[in-house]
């Protein structure tokens, strides 16, 4: 597509419920990486995917939140039994084969959990 | 590991005046610069990059940014600011990992 998409754009959901968000990386974009924000502050790192090699994982904050990327397309981030903690904004960013092109964020999913 | 500092939670400046947001650096090799501009309730955006070549790069909606390797910096300017131009500012390097390494943002507060 000509931009980076994800879904939901809002999801409000219940303490300890399971949620999945999605993210669909422009055609071509080999690396896509999620973040996660917080109200007004800085981006934190989560997870990088790059083609089909192994994805660093180093960025995910608890064994609750994994993500899954099948070759170059779409990425779902899942966050499990999720907690007051985790409301926030996730966003999506691809890149060409290296970040060193620069990212390409979609508009994110804000998801709070009441 | 690279690292980007950007010492500035918020900067205020009056409509028309120059604005400057500063951006430090720390990366093993020659550095590739990025600057991104979040406006509420979006994605980040971005504005312009340093990979080689002239020290002053020119971007989106106005915006230049200044590189300069002694003091391993990469500020932001803009020679007159526009109340439009309030938002959350993030300076990024290229580094180790094939990743952006971000600094913690400044925000951008233009008052008419």
């Amino acid at each position: 597509g000509a931009g980076v998409s994800q879904s939901p754009s809002n999801k409000v959901t219940e303490k300890g419920k399971d949620v999945e968000l999605r993210c669909d990386p422009i055609s071509g974009h080999t690396a896509l990486y999620w973040y996660r924000q917080r109200l007004g502050q800085g981006l934190e790192f989560l997870i990088y995917f790059q083609g089909n090699s192994a994805p660093d994982k180093s960025g995910l904050p608890s064994d609750r939140f994994s993500a899954e990327r099948t070759g170059e397309s779409v990425s779902t981030l899942t966050i499990q039994r999720t907690q007051q903690e985790d409301s926030a904004v996730y966003l999506c960013a691809s890149s060409l084969w290296t970040g060193g092109y620069g990212y390409t964020f979609g508009s994110g999913t804000r998801l709070t959990v009441v | 590991a690279q690292s980007v500092a950007q010492p500035e939670d918020q900067v205020n400046v009056a409509e028309g005046n120059p604005l400057t947001v500063k951006c430090t650096y720390s990366v093993s090799g020659n550095p590739y610069l990025f600057w991104y501009v979040q406006y509420p309730n979006r994605g980040l955006q971005f504005l312009l990059k340093y990979i080689t070549g002239d020290n002053l790069v020119k971007g989106s909606y106005g915006f230049e940014a200044e590189f300069n390797k002694s003091q391993t910096s990469f500020h932001l300017k803009k020679p007159s600011a526009l109340v439009s131009d309030s938002a959350l500012y993030f300076c990024a390097v290229f580094g180790a990992g094939n990743m952006l390494t971000f600094g913690g943002g400044t925000r951008l507060m233009v008052k008419p």
